[in-house]
């Protein structure tokens, strides 16, 4: 069955970066697009990046723009979030979530924490 | 952005009753429409795509409807398995957005 595992969260500081990692398996992982969301403590879902199967196009909140970067390694069935700048309210946990052709299967997340 | 809002924030319902959870797009997203349920300490689950399509595994009782700006979801026999929060999403274009959620409560 569809398994995707997360990990990588952890606590850093304002302005710091982290990189979380999904291990895929159960599914053909090269010809899925693949997305993050996130749920900051006690509040709803965002959606934050989106990765197709092939890597042509990749998309982002707003919020995250221009600090998130989405990447995959096909060869290691893995799915990356490289969070750099990062804001107290970036604090989430971290879902990695399989497309198809919505947020099909999610993995368990991880917590980032960004605090002093 | 299409903003996603939902209605009630919060639904308390008898076991056995039904429930009707609503969800308004700020502009049309046709029926590129999604529910996901979420429980305490779970991650989500896919319930429903292009607003009434179920996804693998969900039960009956659930359906959705809707195009345009307007959904709902409705359950029609609660479960106590069902008491949980419910989420819409459109996929209707970038970024997606999800509403704020509706928790269903015991009564």
């Amino acid at each position: 069955q569809v398994q995707l595992v997360e990990s990588g969260g952890g606590v850093v500081q304002p302005g710091g970066s982290l990189r979380l990692s999904c291990a895929a398996s159960g599914f053909t992982f090269s010809s899925s697009g693949m997305h993050w969301a996130r749920q900051a403590p006690g509040k709803g879902l965002e959606w934050v990046a989106f990765l197709q199967y092939d890597e042509r196009n990749k998309f982002y909140a707003d919020s995250v723009r221009g600090r998130f970067t989405i990447s995959r390694d096909t060869s290691k069935n893995t799915l990356f979030l490289q969070m750099n700048s990062l804001r107290p309210e970036d604090t989430a946990v971290y879902y990695c979530v399989k497309d198809n052709p919505v947020l099909e299967v999610w993995g368990q997340g991880t917590l980032v924490t960004v605090s002093s | 952005e299409i903003v996603m809002t939902q209605s009630p924030a919060t639904l308390s319902v008898s076991p056995g009753e039904r429930a009707t959870l609503s969800c308004r797009a700020s502009q049309t997203v046709r029926t590129n429409l999604a529910w996901y349920q979420q429980k305490p300490g779970q991650a989500p689950r896919l319930l429903i795509y292009k607003a009434s399509t179920r996804a693998t595994g969900i039960p009956a009782r659930f359906s959705g409807s809707g195009s345009g700006t307007e959904f709902t979801l409705t359950i029609s026999s609660l479960q106590f398995e069902d008491f949980a929060v419910y989420y819409c999403q459109h996929n209707n274009n970038w970024p997606w957005t999800f509403g704020q959620g509706t928790k269903v409560e015991i009564k």
